[in-house]
């Protein structure tokens, strides 16, 4: 698969803000998403932005966009116990209309 | 909702044993998606399936094979179970949608994942 990296591990205190950071090397990727990874279970979805947007927010969620250089970063704000997970950032290529390449996940940790 | 289930939670299998990870999914999706997630290395893609019958290699398939019979079906196989098999297994399904902005949104949805211990 295609090169997605990120930070292994982060750790923050509760009601802080959490920024998770992510690079990718495709510039020909469309689609970019974040999924979040409780203990024990599968991935879900959390969010997601389409390339030609730099922002997207919703709720505690930013996530911020930067093609240039192929930087892709989710803000947590007023982070939460409950926001302990591993997180990890995905691609779509325009070329491979099926197949995500995920990154390496971030274990993100809330200290209380 | 869109529900993935797994077989089996948890397995446990001794090396050199035949091991199937069953898939299902409810959506009528047509992919499906097998993934091995290990400490630091992320999910790495076993094999995929664009349609019944069909399979595509991903990233290690090698010790690895996988049937789809049915649509909402996808089984991973471990034909002789080795130690460095011991992972979690993550099975996914999707439908892709093409956008009019230009190339596809794949949302995965997956399964809660079957860790698998070969001993």
């Amino acid at each position: 698969g295609e090169d997605v990296e990120q930070s292994l591990f982060l750790s923050v205190r509760e009601g802080d803000s959490s920024v998770i950071n992510c690079t990718y090397t495709d510039s020909s990727s469309t689609y970019l998403y974040w999924y979040k990874q409780e203990p024990g279970a599968g991935l879900q979805l959390l969010t997601y932005i389409f390339s030609n947007m730099d922002m997207k927010q919703d709720q505690r969620l930013t996530v911020l966009l930067n093609k240039k250089d192929k930087h892709l970063s989710l803000r947590i704000a007023d982070t939460q116990t409950g926001d302990s997970a591993i997180y990890f950032c995905a691609e779509t290529h325009q070329t491979g209309a099926n197949n995500l390449f995920f990154g390496t996940g971030t274990r993100l940790t809330v200290i209380p | 909702d869109v529900k993935v289930t797994q077989s089996s939670r948890y397995l446990v299998k001794r090396t050199g044993e035949k091991v199937f990870l069953e898939c299902v999914q409810d959506m009528d999706h047509e992919n499906m998606f097998w993934y091995r997630q290990d400490p630091g290395l992320g999910l790495r893609l076993i094999y995929f399936s664009y349609d019944v019958k069909m399979k595509e290699k991903g990233d290690i398939p090698e010790g690895y094979s996988v049937s789809r019979e049915k649509k909402e079906r996808f089984s991973l196989i471990l034909e002789s179970a080795s130690t460095n098999q011991t992972s979690m297994y993550l099975c996914a399904s999707s439908l892709s949608r093409p956008s009019m902005a230009g190339g596809y949104y794949n949302e995965q949805f997956f399964g809660p994942g079957t860790r698998l211990t070969v001993l």
